[in-house]
């Protein structure tokens, strides 16, 4: 059971790089999320989905970009890095019944420099 | 405000004895989650423990139990028997079940490190 894997686990990018953090579940979840954790901190919500085709943001969205065009994969877009955006990167998914929600599970994360 | 306060930045403990990890949260809403994630040294996020807010019984997983208080708006983590592969840090999350959006809002953690 793959539950939900990214790529890659580490990366380094110059200033001003772009790249994609990938994301897939295999869980048939409904929704989708991307947090970043800085050194020290609990993670917050960068920006989540709540269906194929469906996106909005999240608490921290400056700076990224998302597109959801499967059920499955949530990429998550960084252009022009910055040393702010270097942090741990972790993907969830979570299934919405019509009336709760079922468990978050995460990634196993990808950690970011940005140097 | 923060919605989920976490004071302890760091809580030692010797094996074998019991530990509580404080949170506490600010919601509105009538529905709602809380949740405990254990965070080791390798960086994953482990789910431990689930509170749904009109469970009368406080949940427990094995050494884990949550502590709900409601009134209190306190969810307090125990940890029974500490083992030194306990040593992590603790993150504790809530769910607004009233939103539409299903994340998780998490406080700023705490790191417990068991002694031999």
């Amino acid at each position: 059971n793959a539950g939900v894997t990214q790529t890659p686990k580490f990366r380094i990018l110059k200033i001003g790089q772009s790249m994609t953090l990938q994301c897939t579940q295999d869980m048939n979840h409904n929704y989708m999320y991307w947090y970043r954790q800085d050194p020290g901190m609990g993670l917050k919500l960068i920006y989540y989905s709540v269906g194929a085709g469906i996106t909005d943001k999240g608490e921290v969205p400056n700076g990224y970009n998302v597109s959801r065009s499967t059920t499955e994969d949530f990429p998550l877009r960084l252009e022009l890095a910055a040393p702010s955006q270097t942090s741990v990167y972790f993907c969830a998914s979570s299934y919405w019944g019509g009336s709760e929600f079922g468990g978050q599970y995460f990634g196993p994360g990808t950690r970011l420099t940005v140097l | 405000a923060q919605k989920i306060t976490q004071t302890q930045p760091g809580m030692f403990v010797q094996e074998k004895e019991a530990v509580t990890l404080d949170c506490t949260y600010d919601t509105s809403d009538q529905s709602y989650g809380l949740f405990w994630y254990k965070q080791p040294s390798s960086g994953e996020m482990i789910f431990l423990i689930y509170q749904g807010s009109y469970d009368e019984q406080n949940a427990t997983e094995g050494r884990y139990s949550l502590n709900f208080q409601k009134a209190r708006k306190s969810a307090n983590l125990v940890i029974s028997a500490s083992q030194l592969g306990d040593s992590a840090m603790y993150f504790c999350a809530m769910r607004e079940e009233g939103g539409s959006q299903g994340n998780l809002i998490f406080g700023k953690g705490t790191k417990l490190s068991v002694k031999p």
